[in-house]
């Protein structure tokens, strides 16, 4: 089945720095990359995804990037902020039919 | 809200109880999902249910028994639990398991002892 790792597990920035996350994972098939972010006692939520098919996204602050040939994946954060911190997973999963394949999280603190 | 409502939020059981977690959501999905969240470990997928039917079950104990009367309900029937079982189970659902977009509900903190 498919193996996602996620690095690092905590990660700690000043505010206005930016922040970047990794992923790997490892079924080749894996076409569909969401990341969650999860504040403290919260639900994890969707912040961002991308599919196969296009190498990066981008929404306002947040961007994700993929590389399929060395099937990694990343998270970037530019200009963050205090209320950016939050456990964010990643994810992979195939196309129909399989459910997702979370990593095991990265803490994020942003410092005033 | 966010339209996945779990039932209860925090629940402390005995080792010999029964007890019962609950899951809906309003949102017309027809996939709901269970997963395990454990400290420092990644959230493991416990069972689907596609069109109330068990698509995977990913190898989880007996002493977990889900199920699904129909498409926005969904229920995880807990027996003779151990102290390692203490997490929080999370459900979540998306339109199919065809389809993704993930919605989660706020989970049910569980402490056996």
């Amino acid at each position: 089945g498919e193996n996602v790792e996620q690095h690092p597990s905590t990660l700690s920035v000043q505010e206005g720095d930016s922040a970047v996350i990794k992923c790997t994972y490892s079924d080749s098939a894996s076409n569909y990359f969401p990341w969650y972010k999860q504040e403290l006692g919260k639900r994890p939520q969707l912040i961002i995804d991308i599919r196969s098919n296009v190498g990066e996204k981008k929404d306002q602050r947040i961007a994700v990037t993929l590389n399929k040939t060395a099937k990694h994946f990343s998270l970037h954060i530019t200009e963050t902020q205090p209320e950016d911190s939050a456990v964010y997973f990643c994810a992979a999963s195939r196309n129909s039919g399989y459910a997702l394949n979370f990593g095991k999280g990265t803490s994020l603190l942003v410092t005033p | 809200e966010t339209g996945v409502t779990q039932t209860p939020r925090h629940l402390v059981m005995g080792m010999t109880n029964k007890k019962s977690l609950k899951c809906e959501q309003h949102l017309g999905h027809n996939a709901m999902y269970w997963y395990k969240q454990s400290a420092k470990k990644p959230l493991e997928l416990m069972f689907v249910y596609n069109f109330k039917e068990q698509t995977e079950n990913n190898s989880v104990p007996s002493r977990f028994s889900p199920e699904c009367p129909n498409s926005s309900h969904l229920f995880l029937h807990l027996h003779t639990l151990q102290p390692e079982d203490s997490a929080l189970y999370l459900c979540a659902s998306s339109p199919s398991t065809e389809s993704y977009g993930y919605t989660f509900g706020s989970g049910t903190r569980l402490t056996v002892v």
